[in-house]
This record gives structure tokens, sequence and C-alpha cells, in this order.
């Protein structure tokens, strides 16, 4: 266990409207991560984060925003939900030099 | 384009035998992959992971092969237990970049059947 939580754990919004999905680690690591995982694509990254305020793109970033204000908080943002944007959500951080990253439990969003 | 993939997205195996989950990379530059394992409505775990400087690794019934000539690695999961059911997914990374990044194959349904 990593001391990663997600919250909320499932959300069911409607397009257009803003959603806001937290990760918070209790280990003060430094590299945080968003993926979405989707039937046939595996994980895909959207964006990480190397430290505070210091945040990039992953592969999937279109829609998406990030901040990250303090150590243990990475948010991650859709400013206006598509339906395209349904999926599952998993935080992860890496430990140290390590290359294993662990994972939180998961946000289940659905946009209707 | 997908640059790690995983060509069978299920396996069915009787307990006790071996599994082989396969996995094919297309960047020269991974240098460093990783096996996770997913339950359903959970996270990835870290399962096993190997250098590209090595061919073998080993960690108890888990067994990961690398065969860097032909871009392919293997995860053996021997004997196979009804609790080793999950989706598995290899990951690949460049030890060059700096913000270890992941890239992810497509995952294999694993079925280990009693």
């Amino acid at each position: 266990d990593a001391g990663i939580t997600q919250s909320p754990r499932h959300k069911v919004t409607e397009t257009g409207t803003p959603v806001t999905l937290r990760c918070h680690q209790t280990e003060n690591h430094r590299y945080m991560y968003w993926y979405r995982q989707d039937p046939g694509h595996g994980l895909r990254l959207i964006h990480y984060s190397y430290g505070v305020k210091d945040t990039d793109k992953g592969e999937v970033s279109d829609g998406y925003s990030v901040s990250r204000s303090k150590t243990e908080d990475f948010l991650l943002t859709l400013e206006s939900a598509t339906s395209s944007q349904t999926s599952v959500y998993f935080c992860a951080i890496s430990v140290g030099g390590n290359f294993e990253q662990f994972f939180g439990p998961g946000t289940r969003l659905t946009v209707l | 384009d997908q640059q790690v993939k995983q060509n069978s997205p299920s396996l069915s195996v009787q307990e006790g035998r071996i599994s082989i989950l396969n996995c094919d990379y297309t960047n020269s530059m991974f240098d460093y992959f990783l096996w996770y394992k997913k339950y359903p409505a959970e996270g990835p775990t870290f399962l096993i992971s190997i250098s590209s400087i090595k061919d073998k690794n080993e960690d108890g019934r888990f067994t990961v092969f690398l065969n860097k000539s032909a871009k392919h690695l293997s995860l053996h999961i021997v004997p196979s237990q009804p609790g080793d059911s999950a989706v598995y997914f290899c990951a690949a990374l460049n030890y060059g970049g700096a913000t270890n990044k992941l890239i992810f194959g497509t995952g294999t349904l694993l079925a280990v059947q009693p």
C-alpha cells in the first residue's frame, strides 16, 4: 500500500459540466501521474507531475488540465466533460529512483 | 502507433499448468520493462520487472524473459493458480527519460480454470 487515495471513486455527470478528480498521497513522493484505462487501449498517460507546480502533458492530454499546489495532492480537471471522457481514471506515484509505479484504486467516471 | 503490444486479449489455462503471456515492443530505446496485474475494480499492482541488461528475472512463481533482438518479452507463471486470474499489462520505459513515463500495452485477461 503506497498510501494513495482517489476521490470520488464513482461519478456520473452530464456533458459540458466541469469535473475534478483528486489524488492524495501520504508519503511525499515527488512524481505523480494520471492515467485513463479504456478497453482496447490499456492505460494511457494523461498528465504527470514532477514536483509542486511542475506538470507536463502525457499522450492523451487534450480536454484535461492538472494542478499540484501541494506535494500530497494532484488534481485532474475536465473543464467541460464529454462522453469520450467516460473512463476509469487511475492516479499513480513513483518512489524515489525506482521505475515501478504504484497505483490508486481508480475513479469510474461516466459522462452522459 | 502502439509502441507496446499485447496481441492476445485473453488466455485460458488449467490450474497447475504454465501461463505464458506475451508482449512485443517497437521502440528500441526502451530499456526497462514491467508487468502489472489488475483485478476488477482495483488499481494495477506491480508484479515483476526486468532491465534490458538482463534476459531473465525470476520471483517465485513468476519469471520474465526478455529477447531484445526480437523486441519481445514474456511472463511465465508456474504453476498457475485460480487467484492469478486477472488482467496483465506489460509496460516499458526509456531510462534516459527523467520522468519514469511508462508506456503500457493493452492487456491480456488470464483465466485460470480450477
